[in-house]
């Protein structure tokens, strides 16, 4: 079945290091989306891709969709503390009308 | 705060035993979703609803049933629970349930299942 899948599942970065997490679908997507969800919290959207190799920035997190729209990821520069959580990619199911299938995540941790 | 409410936020209960589980959608939107997240796990999709009427369905058990009322808010019922039902569930909500749409989350039901 379909799948999307992120790699690293756990990162550990020092505070002011730079941080990249990379999301694969097993099938071409019309859009992708990326959450952020804060230790005990609920996810929250950070961003939406839709054309083939778009690049959006917010202030230091960088978001790339890949040319063949089958990958995305998300660069971090200068980790803060702030950046703490897990960061989740997700796609449209395919042939669905509304629905979205998530990643399993990249926890991230910063030590200060 | 997303605006999107969720009760109770905590539930314990024992195995074989049934709960409800609901959600308030953000004012105006008219699509309800339900996700499972186990620990360290991701999102597990269960059920879309829109305006009332259901729009797709996940990985949700058959033990699992939800509906989405006139004034819009979800319920999801779950049944002779098992301890593997144990997770946080999440409700979010969107203005038209489709796959572009940025989707609100609640701020979830932990369920613990003894």
């Amino acid at each position: 079945g379909q799948q999307v899948m992120q790699i690293p599942q756990y990162q550990h970065v020092q505070e002011g290091e730079d941080f990249t997490t990379y999301c694969n679908s097993s099938t071409t997507l019309s859009n992708i989306q990326w959450y952020k969800q804060r230790p005990g919290g609920h996810p929250v959207f950070l961003i939406q891709l839709v054309k083939s190799g778009e690049v959006k920035k917010q202030k230091r997190l960088t978001f790339q969709f890949g040319e063949a729209k089958k990958n995305s990821s998300l660069h971090i520069t200068a980790t803060q503390t702030t950046d703490v959580g897990t960061y989740f990619c997700a796609g449209p199911y395919a042939g669905s009308q509304g629905n979205l299938i998530f990643g399993k995540g990249t926890k991230l941790s910063v030590k200060p | 705060d997303s605006g999107v409410t969720q009760t109770p936020k905590h539930l314990i209960t024992a195995t074989g035993q049934r709960v409800t589980l609901r959600c308030s959608p953000r004012s105006g939107d008219l699509s309800v979703y339900w996700y499972q997240q186990s620990l360290d796990q991701g999102l597990q999709f269960l059920i879309q609803y829109y305006n009332g009427e259901e729009r797709a369905k996940g990985n949700i058990l058959e033990r699992f049933s939800a509906q989405q009322f006139p004034d819009l808010h979800s319920e999801l019922n779950l049944s002779s629970l098992e301890l593997g039902d144990s997770a946080l569930y999440f409700c979010a909500s969107s203005v038209r349930g489709t796959t572009t749409d940025t989707q609100y989350f609640g701020p979830g039901t932990r369920l613990t299942v003894l």
